[in-house]
């Protein structure tokens, strides 16, 4: 069946710009989540939602990050006013709620590269 | 601050080499769990060990989970070209948020034929 899709694969915007980046989570999956994985580093939690419950925001590193789920399916990550730090590959990952173990199923990622 | 301890971080070796990688905390995880991530793809799952002192085989793999819960290990026994990538353990965040997987930052795993 279909996974995990992302889109853009690849991004490249000025410092200053707004970004949106888009994931379509594995249909009748529950739970999605964002994470930023930079260059040599592991993977960053970002943000996760779980049906239609408050979205866990714990991990998003400024106001400048936001995320929307609609319909409880497709999710968008918005960067505002994007700095060069923001550059990294950000993934999305869909779960199945019910499974005790939370396994994820990634997507194959969004290269974001700000100049 | 969870924090997962992945070492070593670059390994490099021969088609047939045996090696074992490894994933430490001073934190106890209700599961934890390896990846597999291959150059611009996403990670893959491989295992998730739950019960402490847990051991799984997938082929030539074998993931070990602390009789505490708070580290495990990842032996690949012949190693092929194949095999290479980065490999990555997450730890559920225990008693934590829902869905908060806490990762390392990985081995970097080259197998050279």
């Amino acid at each position: 069946g279909a996974g995990v899709s992302q889109s853009p694969s690849n991004k490249v915007t000025e410092k200053g710009k707004d970004v949106e980046l888009r994931c379509d989570p594995i249909s009748g999956h529950t739970a999605l989540y964002w994470y930023r994985q930079s260059l040599g580093q592991g993977l960053e939690f970002l943000i996760y939602f779980q049906g239609n419950s408050a979205p866990d925001k714990s991990g998003l590193p400024s106001d400048r990050f936001s995320a929307e789920r609609t319909g409880g399916s497709v999710s968008t990550l918005t960067i505002q006013r994007t700095q060069q730090e923001d550059s990294a590959v950000y993934l999305c990952a869909s779960s199945l709620a019910a499974d005790i173990s939370y396994e994820q199923y990634f997507g194959p990622g969004t290269r974001l590269t700000v100049t | 601050t969870q924090l997962l301890e992945q070492s070593p971080q670059f390994l490099s070796i021969q088609e047939g080499e045996n090696l074992t990688v490894y994933c430490n905390s001073s934190s106890v995880f209700s599961s934890l769990q390896w990846y597999r991530q291959e150059p611009g793809e996403g990670p893959v799952l491989l295992v998730t060990v739950v019960t402490g002192g847990e051991v799984k085989k997938l082929k030539r793999l074998t993931f070990q989970f602390g009789d505490a819960r708070k580290d495990s290990s990842l032996h690949i026994t012949a190693a092929q070209p194949g095999d290479t990538g980065l490999y990555l353990c997450a730890g559920e965040n225990y008693g934590g948020s829902q869905g908060n997987l806490i990762f390392g930052k990985g081995t970097k795993l080259s197998v050279k034929p």
